[in-house]
């Protein structure tokens, strides 16, 4: 089956680093992957669509500046966390559609900033 | 509105019960429906997609209904394994083509016990 492989699983940094999150998809290509976030006790959240090889599509909301998306190949996509502050802490999951039904998700990745 | 809603819970069901979650949601153009399951502070994992004529699944059977906008999910002979937060999951009608991020309800906390 489809598998989408996201690192790191967990992340500790300081205020005003910038944090990179990747997500592979390792059997399957993917020209368009989803990066969400979840808050403790809440449902995930779209963040914004990444789109191989053209600009991503980010949600109403969401800071396109703070929130960098590049999705240079078929099956890579990053999420770069710029000038993190404590309230970026989340846990940020990626996705893609896969081969067969429904859609794939990474493992996630628990940003704590402090 | 929100745009995909379920009873939050927690259910607390004794094992070898039968259990059934219901779900709406907002956009009556919504192509396509999931249950997932997430597990404490893990990724979503799809537990089965939801078609119109219903379908079943070992334990598990889902449902929809367009005409009121609802999806169910219903489980049978409850496991402790079973304890986790479902999800009901739309994917919005497509426009313009490309693909769409999902859309997640909060989740139902279900608790089985012994």
């Amino acid at each position: 089956g489809a598998v989408v492989s996201q690192h790191p699983s967990r992340v500790i940094c300081k205020s005003g680093t910038s944090v990179k999150i990747e997500c592979r998809s390792l059997d399957f290509q993917a020209t368009t992957m989803f990066w969400y976030r979840q808050f403790p006790k809440k449902s995930l959240m779209l963040m914004a669509t990444s789109n191989e090889g053209s600009k991503a599509t980010y949600e109403q909301g969401v800071e396109k500046d703070k929130f960098l998306i590049n999705h240079a190949s078929l099956t890579l996509s990053t999420l770069t966390v710029t000038s993190a502050h404590p309230e970026d802490s989340s846990f940020y999951i990626c996705s893609a559609e896969g081969t067969g039904d429904g859609y794939t998700f990474g493992s996630g990745t628990r940003l704590t900033v402090v | 509105r929100k745009e995909v809603e379920q009873d939050p819970g927690p259910f607390n069901v004794p094992e070898g019960a039968t259990v059934a979650f219901n779900c709406t949601y907002s956009n009556s153009a919504s192509q396509s429906f999931f249950w997932y399951r997430q597990d404490c502070r893990k990724e979503p994992k799809l537990l089965m997609s939801v078609y119109s004529s219903g379908n079943e699944d070992g334990r598990f059977t889902a449902q929809l209904n367009r005409a009121s906008q609802y999806i169910s999910l219903l489980i049978r002979d409850s496991k402790l394994s079973d304890s986790a937060t479902y999800l009901c999951v739309v994917n919005p009608a497509h426009s313009g083509g490309g693909a769409d991020g999902l859309t997640f309800g909060k989740g139902t906390h279900l608790i089985i016990q012994p």
